[in-house]
């Protein structure tokens, strides 16, 4: 079993709409996660971040954590095209070490 | 505030020569990662280092290692180049090491080996 597992899609959405992107893990000692872009032939971009369990609330992104459930996911609102692109979620472990753990990612396709 | 800088930006080697890859972390920035990115294996961590001192390595063998400087600048060192060594290089800063602090990430070196 991957640590940090995410579907890879594609999900295609149609533009407005809201897009729920989804990641389990594995390992309970995962503290903080972590949402990146990805756009093809780009580096990962950092867009969310959530540590506790609940919802974060970010424009029309909310990550929501459910750390008994080991289930992360991102809710992006009024899609739009240029949100096409891969997301990647990541987990950082409570070593003291910065290793973060990805999934493979999910790519968002949103059409006008 | 300038990003993380990597360079070169692409890079092509061939089988059995060695390379070096270069990392600028944002400054103030004194942790820095590597990570490795395919397209079968995704994103996969490599080493971090803080304070030049390398405090965790992923599952990679020892022809990979790195270092830091005291300006906190990493460099990564493959040596021996294989064919599945061909990837997406990245390195990632954070202020410090801990759970609640967020990566970014440099632009990347392409590497391909032939």
């Amino acid at each position: 079993q991957k640590e940090v597992e995410q579907n890879s899609g594609p999900l295609s959405v149609p533009e407005g709409a809201i897009a729920s992107l989804n990641c389990t893990y594995s390992d309970r000692g995962s503290q903080s996660f972590f949402w990146y872009r990805q756009y093809s032939g780009k580096s990962p971009e950092l867009i969310m971040f959530i540590y506790s369990n609940g919802d974060k609330e970010d424009g029309r992104f909310t990550a929501q954590l459910n750390k008994a459930s080991q289930y992360v996911s991102l809710l992006i609102r009024d899609s739009q095209p240029s949100d096409s692109a891969t997301y990647l979620c990541a987990g950082l472990m409570n070593t003291g070490f910065q290793k973060l753990v990805f999934g493979t990612g999910t790519r968002l396709l949103v059409s006008p | 505030k300038a990003g993380v800088t990597q360079t070169p930006r692409y890079l092509i080697k061939t089988r059995g020569q060695q390379v070096t890859l270069s990392c600028s972390p944002i400054s103030g920035h004194r942790s820095v990662s590597w990570y490795q990115q395919t397209p079968g294996q995704g994103l996969q961590f490599l080493f971090e280092y803080f304070s030049e001192t390398q405090r965790n390595k992923g599952n990679f063998p020892g022809r990979f290692s790195g270092r830091q400087f005291s300006n906190s600048r990493s460099e990564m060192n493959v040596s021996t180049l294989e064919l599945g060594d061909s990837a997406l290089y990245l390195c990632a800063s954070s202020l410090v090491p801990g759970i609640n602090e967020k990566l970014f990430f440099g632009s990347g070196t392409q590497l391909s080996v032939l």
